[in-house]
Protein backbone atom coordinates (compact mmCIF):
# COMPACT_ATOMS: atom_id res chain seq x y z
CA UNK A 1 0.00 0.00 0.00
CA UNK A 2 0.74 3.59 -0.19
CA UNK A 3 3.35 5.17 2.53
CA UNK A 4 3.57 9.10 2.83
CA UNK A 5 5.92 10.90 4.54
CA UNK A 6 5.32 14.22 5.64
CA UNK A 7 8.03 16.67 7.11
CA UNK A 8 8.96 18.71 9.33
CA UNK A 9 6.40 18.14 12.12
CA UNK A 10 6.47 21.17 13.48
CA UNK A 11 7.50 24.91 11.14
CA UNK A 12 7.69 28.14 12.96
CA UNK A 13 7.98 31.01 10.64
CA UNK A 14 7.68 35.09 11.09
CA UNK A 15 4.91 36.87 9.36
CA UNK A 16 5.70 37.32 5.81
CA UNK A 17 8.05 34.69 5.63
CA UNK A 18 7.83 31.94 3.04
CA UNK A 19 6.71 27.87 4.43
CA UNK A 20 8.04 24.86 3.04
CA UNK A 21 6.85 21.49 3.88
CA UNK A 22 7.53 18.80 1.95
CA UNK A 23 5.84 15.15 1.62
CA UNK A 24 7.67 11.66 -0.12
CA UNK A 25 5.13 8.87 -1.18
CA UNK A 26 6.01 4.97 -1.86
CA UNK A 27 3.65 4.30 -5.24
CA UNK A 28 5.08 5.18 -8.49
CA UNK A 29 1.51 4.48 -9.44
CA UNK A 30 -0.26 7.89 -7.43
CA UNK A 31 -0.98 10.49 -10.04
CA UNK A 32 -2.75 12.48 -7.82
CA UNK A 33 -1.62 14.33 -4.38
CA UNK A 34 -3.90 16.38 -2.28
CA UNK A 35 -2.88 19.54 0.51
CA UNK A 36 -5.49 19.63 3.45
CA UNK A 37 -5.14 22.67 6.31
CA UNK A 38 -7.00 21.51 9.54
CA UNK A 39 -7.67 24.22 11.82
CA UNK A 40 -9.10 22.95 15.48
CA UNK A 41 -12.05 21.30 16.06
CA UNK A 42 -12.64 21.41 12.18
CA UNK A 43 -12.63 18.71 9.58
CA UNK A 44 -9.50 18.93 7.28
CA UNK A 45 -10.25 21.26 4.00
CA UNK A 46 -8.24 20.92 0.57
CA UNK A 47 -6.60 23.91 0.05
CA UNK A 48 -4.82 22.72 -3.18
CA UNK A 49 -4.51 19.79 -5.39
CA UNK A 50 -1.70 18.76 -8.22
CA UNK A 51 -2.01 15.23 -10.79
CA UNK A 52 0.82 14.30 -12.55
CA UNK A 53 0.85 15.29 -15.48
CA UNK A 54 1.95 18.85 -14.59
CA UNK A 55 4.78 19.33 -12.44
CA UNK A 56 3.72 22.90 -10.45
CA UNK A 57 0.71 25.18 -9.52
CA UNK A 58 -0.05 27.32 -7.84
CA UNK A 59 -3.17 29.69 -6.11
CA UNK A 60 -2.24 33.14 -4.95
CA UNK A 61 0.20 32.89 -1.84
CA UNK A 62 -0.28 28.69 -2.17
CA UNK A 63 1.87 26.64 -4.50
CA UNK A 64 2.71 22.88 -5.15
CA UNK A 65 5.81 21.27 -7.00
CA UNK A 66 5.97 17.49 -8.00
CA UNK A 67 8.62 15.54 -8.84
CA UNK A 68 7.85 12.54 -9.85
CA UNK A 69 10.54 11.09 -10.40
CA UNK A 70 12.23 11.38 -6.56
CA UNK A 71 8.19 10.11 -5.51
CA UNK A 72 8.18 13.91 -3.57
CA UNK A 73 5.61 16.70 -3.43
CA UNK A 74 5.76 20.40 -1.47
CA UNK A 75 3.66 22.30 -0.34
CA UNK A 76 4.63 26.44 -0.21
CA UNK A 77 3.45 29.13 1.34
CA UNK A 78 4.40 32.77 0.88
CA UNK A 79 4.13 35.93 2.80
CA UNK A 80 2.78 34.00 5.68
CA UNK A 81 -0.08 35.41 7.90
CA UNK A 82 -0.82 34.84 11.36
CA UNK A 83 -4.38 33.35 9.63
CA UNK A 84 -2.19 30.30 8.11
CA UNK A 85 -1.57 28.58 11.11
CA UNK A 86 -2.80 25.76 11.82
CA UNK A 87 -2.10 21.80 11.09
CA UNK A 88 -1.13 21.14 7.15
CA UNK A 89 -1.10 17.26 5.81
CA UNK A 90 -0.34 15.38 2.38
CA UNK A 91 -1.78 12.43 1.12
CA UNK A 92 -1.56 10.47 -1.89
CA UNK A 93 -4.17 7.36 -3.13
CA UNK A 94 -3.43 3.67 -2.65
CA UNK A 95 -2.23 1.99 -5.33
CA UNK A 96 -5.24 0.86 -7.81
CA UNK A 97 -8.08 2.08 -5.02
CA UNK A 98 -9.77 5.60 -5.12
CA UNK A 99 -9.10 6.49 -0.88
CA UNK A 100 -6.19 8.72 0.01
CA UNK A 101 -2.95 8.42 3.15
CA UNK A 102 -2.53 10.88 4.58
CA UNK A 103 0.80 12.20 5.68
CA UNK A 104 1.31 12.66 10.12
CA UNK A 105 0.77 16.49 9.56
CA UNK A 106 3.57 19.75 9.91
CA UNK A 107 2.03 21.96 12.81
CA UNK A 108 2.48 25.83 11.33
CA UNK A 109 2.71 28.76 13.52
CA UNK A 110 2.82 31.91 11.87
CA UNK A 111 4.25 34.69 14.78
CA UNK A 112 2.80 38.17 14.06
CA UNK B 1 -25.13 25.25 4.67
CA UNK B 2 -24.45 22.53 1.81
CA UNK B 3 -21.43 21.52 3.05
CA UNK B 4 -20.86 17.88 5.12
CA UNK B 5 -22.58 17.56 8.18
CA UNK B 6 -22.13 14.78 11.18
CA UNK B 7 -24.02 14.42 14.34
CA UNK B 8 -23.23 14.14 16.67
CA UNK B 9 -20.08 16.70 17.23
CA UNK B 10 -19.25 14.87 20.95
CA UNK B 11 -20.12 11.92 22.07
CA UNK B 12 -18.97 10.42 25.69
CA UNK B 13 -19.91 6.59 26.67
CA UNK B 14 -18.55 4.30 28.91
CA UNK B 15 -16.51 1.35 27.63
CA UNK B 16 -18.91 -2.19 26.30
CA UNK B 17 -21.78 0.59 25.20
CA UNK B 18 -22.79 1.08 21.52
CA UNK B 19 -22.56 4.20 19.87
CA UNK B 20 -24.22 5.80 16.44
CA UNK B 21 -22.90 8.52 13.68
CA UNK B 22 -24.29 9.92 11.29
CA UNK B 23 -23.10 12.05 8.23
CA UNK B 24 -24.81 13.53 5.69
CA UNK B 25 -22.71 14.34 2.57
CA UNK B 26 -22.94 17.33 0.11
CA UNK B 27 -26.33 16.67 -1.61
CA UNK B 28 -25.17 15.82 -5.29
CA UNK B 29 -21.89 13.59 -3.86
CA UNK B 30 -22.38 9.93 -5.09
CA UNK B 31 -19.23 8.82 -2.91
CA UNK B 32 -18.88 9.06 1.43
CA UNK B 33 -16.18 8.23 3.14
CA UNK B 34 -15.28 7.56 6.91
CA UNK B 35 -11.79 8.26 8.53
CA UNK B 36 -10.65 8.08 11.90
CA UNK B 37 -8.10 10.75 13.28
CA UNK B 38 -6.65 10.55 16.57
CA UNK B 39 -4.13 13.14 18.25
CA UNK B 40 -1.10 14.26 16.56
CA UNK B 41 -2.05 12.36 13.18
CA UNK B 42 -3.66 12.17 9.72
CA UNK B 43 -6.85 11.08 8.85
CA UNK B 44 -6.88 6.80 8.92
CA UNK B 45 -9.21 5.59 5.97
CA UNK B 46 -12.03 3.33 7.58
CA UNK B 47 -14.43 2.64 4.74
CA UNK B 48 -16.20 4.02 1.46
CA UNK B 49 -19.27 3.86 -0.54
CA UNK B 50 -20.35 4.44 -3.95
CA UNK B 51 -24.10 5.24 -3.84
CA UNK B 52 -25.41 2.46 -1.63
CA UNK B 53 -22.48 0.13 -2.06
CA UNK B 54 -19.35 -0.49 0.43
CA UNK B 55 -16.45 -0.69 -1.90
CA UNK B 56 -13.76 -0.85 0.66
CA UNK B 57 -13.34 -1.57 3.96
CA UNK B 58 -9.83 -1.07 6.07
CA UNK B 59 -8.08 -3.48 8.48
CA UNK B 60 -8.55 -0.85 10.96
CA UNK B 61 -12.52 -1.65 10.56
CA UNK B 62 -12.61 -4.85 13.15
CA UNK B 63 -15.96 -6.69 13.55
CA UNK B 64 -17.36 -3.91 16.09
CA UNK B 65 -17.81 -1.31 13.07
CA UNK B 66 -20.30 -1.01 10.75
CA UNK B 67 -21.19 1.29 8.47
CA UNK B 68 -24.37 1.45 6.30
CA UNK B 69 -25.72 4.21 3.80
CA UNK B 70 -28.97 2.64 2.36
CA UNK B 71 -30.30 5.27 0.55
CA UNK B 72 -27.45 6.22 -1.23
CA UNK B 73 -27.48 9.52 0.81
CA UNK B 74 -26.63 10.07 4.67
CA UNK B 75 -24.90 7.37 6.06
CA UNK B 76 -24.27 5.78 9.79
CA UNK B 77 -21.05 4.56 11.51
CA UNK B 78 -22.16 2.20 14.43
CA UNK B 79 -19.45 0.85 16.98
CA UNK B 80 -20.49 -1.92 19.06
CA UNK B 81 -18.86 -2.88 22.64
CA UNK B 82 -16.71 0.31 22.71
CA UNK B 83 -13.32 0.20 23.77
CA UNK B 84 -11.21 3.00 24.94
CA UNK B 85 -9.06 2.61 22.33
CA UNK B 86 -11.72 3.57 19.99
CA UNK B 87 -11.69 6.92 21.66
CA UNK B 88 -10.91 8.82 18.82
CA UNK B 89 -12.15 11.91 15.89
CA UNK B 90 -14.30 10.21 13.42
CA UNK B 91 -14.69 12.18 10.07
CA UNK B 92 -16.88 12.14 7.07
CA UNK B 93 -16.08 12.90 3.37
CA UNK B 94 -18.05 13.15 0.48
CA UNK B 95 -17.03 13.29 -3.30
CA UNK B 96 -18.41 13.43 -6.83
CA UNK B 97 -17.13 10.44 -8.72
CA UNK B 98 -17.43 12.04 -12.39
CA UNK B 99 -15.65 11.91 -15.55
CA UNK B 100 -12.37 13.39 -13.84
CA UNK B 101 -11.62 10.21 -12.99
CA UNK B 102 -11.77 9.07 -9.03
CA UNK B 103 -10.01 11.35 -7.71
CA UNK B 104 -11.86 14.14 -6.85
CA UNK B 105 -11.89 16.99 -4.45
CA UNK B 106 -13.12 15.44 -1.04
CA UNK B 107 -14.77 17.82 1.56
CA UNK B 108 -14.75 16.82 4.88
CA UNK B 109 -17.45 16.91 8.01
CA UNK B 110 -16.76 18.84 11.45
CA UNK B 111 -16.01 15.16 12.68
CA UNK B 112 -17.40 13.69 15.84
CA UNK B 113 -15.51 13.15 18.91
CA UNK B 114 -16.02 10.37 20.69
CA UNK B 115 -14.40 9.64 24.16
CA UNK B 116 -14.75 6.41 25.68
CA UNK B 117 -14.09 6.47 29.78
Amino acid sequence: GENVEQHPSTLSVQEGDSAVIKCTYSDSASNYFPWYKQELGKGPQLIIDIRSNVGEKKDQRIAVTLNKTAKHFSLHITETQPEDSAVYFCAAPKSGYSTLTFGKGTMLLVSP
Amino acid sequence: DTGVSQDPRHKITKRGQNVTFRCDPISEHNRLYWYRQTLGQGPEFLTYFQNEAQLEKSRLLSDRFSAERPKGSFSTLEIQRTEQGDSAMYLCASSFLGAGGPYNEQFFGPGTRLTVL
